[in-house]
Parts: C-alpha cells; sequence; structure tokens
C-alpha cells in the first residue's frame, strides 16, 4: 500500500448504533499513526496519536486500535450519537520529516436521531 | 486562548492575480504547514516549515510560495501560475516534539 486508504468513504447509523472504520496505510516506515475528527464549519481535532504495535486508546466511547505490523487502524464508536456526526480523518507519520502528515480521504459519518 | 488564525474565511480571486492567505498561530509550535483539500480528495500538503526561515515544498507545491519569517506566522500565496487554485485550503501547525496538530478554520479561495 503506497497511500493512506480509508474505508467506509461513508457511512449512515441510527442513533445507538456501534461503528467502525477502517485505515490502511504502508507498514514500512513507520513513525505514527493519527486520528482527527473533522466537524462541518469547524477545525480538524486530533483524537489519538498511536505510535506503538497494539497500541489501543480511548476517549469516551471513541476507541482506536493500532497494526503496524499489517499496515492498519481502526476506529470505533460505540453507541454512536448525532454530535458524533463528523468526517473521521487518518494519518500516517513516515517519521522522515517531523509532523509531515499523509492523509487518507476521510470516514464521512452521519448519525441519525 | 492558544490557537491557530486563517483569514480570509471566503476570498474570490481573478484570473491571473495573486492572493495571500494568513495563517497565524499563538502556541509557540516550530512546524507549520498548509494542506488543500479537493473535493472527493485527502489533504494534500502544499508547504511546511519546521523553524522559521526554512521552508520546503509538499506535494503539490507548483503554483504557490510561503515565507516563514515569524515563528507565528505562515502565510500561503497562491500565484496565476497555479492553474486550479479554487479549492480549501488548511494551515496547521505542530509542536516538534509532539507532532498532534493543530488546525485553523480553512479558506475557501475561488477563482471567478
Amino acid at each position: 500500500i503506497l497511500n493512506v486508504e480509508q474505508s467506509p468513504q461513508s457511512l449512515h447509523v441510527q442513533e445507538g448504533d456501534s461503528t467502525n472504520f477502517t485505515c490502511s496505510f504502508p507498514s514500512s516506515n513507520f513513525y505514527a499513526l493519527h486520528w482527527y475528527r473533522w466537524e462541518t464549519a469547524k477545525s480538524p481535532e486530533a483524537l489519538f496519536v498511536m505510535t506503538l504495535n497494539g497500541d489501543e486508546k480511548k476517549k469516551g466511547r471513541i476507541s482506536a486500535t493500532l497494526n503496524t505490523k499489517e499496515g492498519y487502524s481502526y476506529l470505533y464508536i460505540k453507541g454512536s450519537q448525532p454530535e458524533d456526526s463528523a468526517t473521521y480523518l487518518c494519518a500516517h507519520d513516515r517519521g522522515s520529516t517531523l509532523g509531515r502528515l499523509y492523509f487518507g480521504r476521510g470516514t464521512q459519518l452521519t448519525v441519525w436521531p | 486562548d492558544g490557537g491557530i488564525t486563517q483569514s480570509p474565511k471566503y476570498l474570490f480571486r481573478k484570473e491571473g492575480q495573486n492572493v495571500t492567505l494568513s495563517c497565524e498561530q499563538n502556541l509557540n509550535h516550530d512546524a507549520m504547514y498548509w494542506y488543500r483539500q479537493d473535493p472527493g480528495q485527502g489533504l494534500r500538503l502544499i508547504y511546511y516549515s519546521q523553524i522559521v526561515n526554512d521552508f520546503q515544498k509538499g506535494d503539490i507545491a507548483e503554483g504557490y510560495s510561503v515565507s516563514r519569517e515569524k515563528k507565528e506566522s505562515f502565510p500561503l500565496t497562491v500565484t496565476s501560475a497555479q492553474k486550479n487554485p479554487t479549492a480549501f485550503y488548511l494551515c496547521a501547525s505542530s509542536h516538534r516534539v509532539n507532532t498532534e496538530a493543530f488546525f485553523g478554520q480553512g479558506t475557501r479561495l475561488t477563482v471567478v
């Protein structure tokens, strides 16, 4: 995998459903994997920065896992709420230049009440 | 309040004109970045700077120029050489140690 790929491109769920999305990235030259939430008319905000294989991070109802050997990360949202509606971006830091990120196209989540 | 500010929010430019997008941060971050977003595409890096008076081209630098005369400021000039300038532009910054990026609210540039 040369680029950062995210799937699905969009997702529509009902309030209370749990959901998950995938981010795939090149497993070579890994430094960190970032997840951002981007709500409409706002700035993207960092959710997690993950660096270690097997890492799991959690923030409220949102959690993420990381597999650097196979090059993927999952983002989980438990009991989705309408306020979770946003585009979720993942970004790969290859470590070649500090802070330089390679972004996926994002997963657009809509949570219906 | 610490943060990163982009201005203006909307910008209209006539073909053949240069235009400068402002980006200011008061987070004391060393690194700053300019990204461009087009429909259906991920954020693509235009230019980045890790220190004052130094900057590097990203993946799509053609038709753009930047300066980094102050730590707080990283303006982006979209020149007339940029073939398809209509897009959404995001500025970001990060600390050298913690590379979590902080973003501005973006500038939507339209060429008329």
